[in-house]
């Protein structure tokens, strides 16, 4: 069964420096979403994205925050320069196909900022 | 604004007792409704899920949900909790109808099973 991929699954980083953290969708899905979820919180959504365009954002998602679709199988999420806010389990979904209302999680990259 | 509620923080119950996890959520249409589970450290594991027609869905590991429009409720009950469905459980909202939007959670439910 096709499922969401991200690498790392793990990611610690210093303060400030800039982290990608990459997601592979389901094949012949359309629509990319990044959500994150600090530690002991709920799940937040961060941004959608179709057709090579940033289709709804959250107040999260600042001037720090971009996505990126380089291929036609990666989705990316950078954070410019990290701060220890940043800190979460990020997790990458996307949806479409025959599917198109359901949104398919990948397992989640952990980022630690110290 | 959309919103979802989830007004047990914590939930404790003995194995072999029944469970009822709450959900509430505040939209103007009939959304799409989800119960995710997230053990410790771990990635979120669908439960059910309801976009239309019976309103008592089924889902994996003998988790049941009925939706409730009257009452804006879409609670997840098992029958017989056993020690593994210790975990936090979401509830999510996402708009109904054509086209994907974001998903809504609720703040979570935390399950402690007693032996």
């Amino acid at each position: 069964e096709p499922e969401v991929t991200q690498t790392p699954s793990h990611q610690v980083t210093q303060m400030g420096q800039e982290v990608i953290l990459r997601c592979v969708p389901i094949s012949n899905h359309l629509y990319f979403y990044w959500y994150r979820q600090i530690l002991g919180q709920k799940v937040e959504f961060l941004v959608s994205f179709y057709n090579n365009e940033i289709s709804e954002k959250s107040e999260i998602f600042d001037d720090q925050f971009s996505v990126e679709r380089p291929d036609g199988s990666n989705f990316t999420l950078k954070i410019r320069s990290t701060k220890l806010e940043d800190s979460a389990m990020y997790f990458c979904a996307s949806s479409g196909g025959r599917s198109y209302n359901e949104q398919f999680f990948g397992p989640g990259t952990r980022l630690t900022v110290l | 604004a959309q919103s979802v509620t989830q007004p047990d923080i914590h939930i404790t119950v003995s194995e072999g007792a029944s469970l009822e996890l709450r959900c509430n959520y505040s939209y103007g249409a009939t959304p799409y409704l989800f119960w995710y589970v997230q053990s410790p450290g771990q990635g979120l594991q669908l439960l059910l899920k309801y976009f239309s027609g019976d309103t008592l869905v089924q889902g994996i590991k003998g988790f049941e949900a009925e939706f409730k429009r009257s009452q804006s409720s879409f609670n997840l009950r098992k029958p017989s909790v056993h020690w593994s469905d210790a975990a936090e459980y979401f509830c999510a909202v996402a708009p109904g109808g054509s086209g994907t939007y974001k998903y809504i959670f609720g703040t979570g439910t935390r399950l402690k099973v007693l032996a």
